[in-house]
């Protein structure tokens, strides 16, 4: 079974600074796809950034980054220049395709909060 | 706004009630989620639905039930629930479950059980 382990329970920044939210995954599969979704208080999950295994170079969507190390089965997930909407639950996310099924498994998330 | 919609939003049940709690999405995706986010813990997934079928029962208790009438309807159907079941209830979609495609997930319902 996969696990996704999220180290930092909750971090904290300064607007327009720079935090890095750190992910780790087990897994004995090959091609699997990893994803960053963020939870506002709101409370409706979306996506931030997905990347695949199989590509070698970091995924990036706008002020979002990941430093995705397969060997390490690391995936981390930077955020530049802070803003205060970042503010929210960041949760890590293993999708693998065992047995032909591609079903999410998620960490416990970091808590982010970013202060003006 | 992520397509998927949840509701209620907030519910209160008696450990003898019985409730439902509803999942829509009209974004054509045949794979549905549900999922309990439980504080400090990893969301832990319940059941899945792929093409109206259930494929997927993570050892829930029997007093939680789901129903998939069609692609776009998901239901969790609660009846004699535990205190320990208050949690945030999540529901997702996505294109289907043999494709890595993102979920896309709805505000949730937040359930406590007095």
């Amino acid at each position: 079974a996969q696990t996704v382990t999220q180290s930092q329970p909750e971090m904290s920044v300064q607007e327009a600074e720079t935090v890095t939210l750190s992910c780790t995954y087990d897994t004995s599969e090959n091609n699997y796809y990893l994803f960053w979704y963020k939870q506002p208080p709101s409370r409706q999950m979306i996506l931030v950034i997905r990347q695949e295994a199989y590509k070698q170079q970091n995924a990036t969507e706008n002020r979002f980054s990941v430093n995705f190390q397969k060997a390490a089965k690391s995936f981390s997930l930077k955020i530049s220049d802070s803003q205060l909407g970042d503010t929210a639950m960041y949760f890590c996310a293993f999708m693998g395709g065992s047995g032909g099924s591609y079903i999410p498994t998620f960490g416990r998330g970091t808590s982010l909060i970013v202060h003006p | 706004e992520t397509g998927v919609t949840q509701t209620p939003r907030h519910l209160v049940m008696g450990m003898t009630n019985k409730k439902s709690l509803k999942c829509e999405q009209h974004l054509g995706h045949n794979a549905m989620y549900w999922y309990k986010q439980s504080a400090k813990k990893p969301l832990e997934l319940m059941f899945v639905y792929n093409f109206k079928e259930q494929t997927e029962n993570n050892s829930v208790p029997s007093r939680f039930s789901p129903e998939c009438p069609n692609s776009s309807h998901l239901f969790l159907h609660l009846h004699t629930l535990q205190p320990e079941d208050s949690a945030l209830y999540l529901c997702a979609s996505s294109q289907e479950w043999t494709a890595p495609t993102k979920a896309f997930f709805g505000q949730g319902t937040r359930l406590t059980v007095v």
